[in-house]
């Protein structure tokens, strides 16, 4: 069965540390994202991509940046974290550009930024 | 801008009763959005629960409906007897661009189902 797995599932990081969060889709599909969720603000996009080689920057891409090196990778990075940053983070694939617009969600990564 | 706005939970009903969480959007950057609803049950990843393309149907799935209103920019989703299994978040969300394939979130409602 198609499906997003994210890793790692639980991370625990340091002020000012490097943290690189990633994805593997198997859905041979184009776009991929990356949402963080926080109570109150639902998800929010962070970066998404066409395609391999292309990141494109969501409503809140200040603190990450983003890599997508194959079509089945997506990475965000972080590469000073701050404890802002301290969410679940949600990495997801769609199919082709078109009027669907159905996303397919990993498990999410919980992230802790001390 | 794009956004979505629905009921803030928690929502908490008992079994065997009927459901309504709302949930309305605005769209200006197109005028026929795709329209979804998602559903996070307790430790697994978002899923899709329902969508509606064309202004006027209604989406049905595992008990749930919801109707694309047009006129009122509404997407209520509906169940006339929830189950304790229903426990979930659960998200209206809207397709804003056929071009970027971009997914607009609303805050999530959860509910709890008492037994």
């Amino acid at each position: 069965e198609a499906a997003v797995t994210q890793s790692p599932r639980n991370k625990v990081a340091v002020t000012g540390g490097k943290v690189t969060l990633s994805c593997n889709q198997t859905n041979n599909h184009n776009n991929m994202y990356w949402y963080r969720q926080d109570t109150g603000h639902g998800l929010r996009l962070i970066h998404y991509s066409y395609g391999a080689g292309s990141t494109e920057k969501g409503d809140i891409p200040d603190g990450y940046k983003a890599s997508r090196p194959s079509q089945e990778n997506f990475s965000l990075i972080l590469e000073l974290a701050t404890p802002s940053q301290t969410s679940v983070y949600f990495c997801a694939s769609g199919g082709a550009r078109g009027p669907d617009g159905q996303l397919y969600f990993g498990e999410g990564s919980k992230l802790t930024v001390l | 801008g794009d956004s979505v706005t629905q009921t803030e939970g928690p929502v908490t009903v008992s079994e065997s009763e009927s459901l309504i969480i709302n949930c309305t959007y605005s769209a200006t950057s197109i005028a026929y959005p795709n329209l979804f609803w998602y559903v996070r049950y307790p430790g697994e990843g978002l899923q899709l629960l329902l969508k509606v393309i064309t202004a006027g149907q209604k989406g049905s799935s595992r008990g749930f409906e919801a109707t694309y209103n047009k006129e009122t920019t509404s997407f209520h989703l509906q169940k006339a007897s929830v189950q304790e299994s229903d426990s979930a978040v659960y998200y209206c969300a809207l397709a804003v661009s056929s071009n970027t394939n971009k997914v607009v979130f609303g805050t999530g409602t959860r509910l709890q189902v008492l037994p």
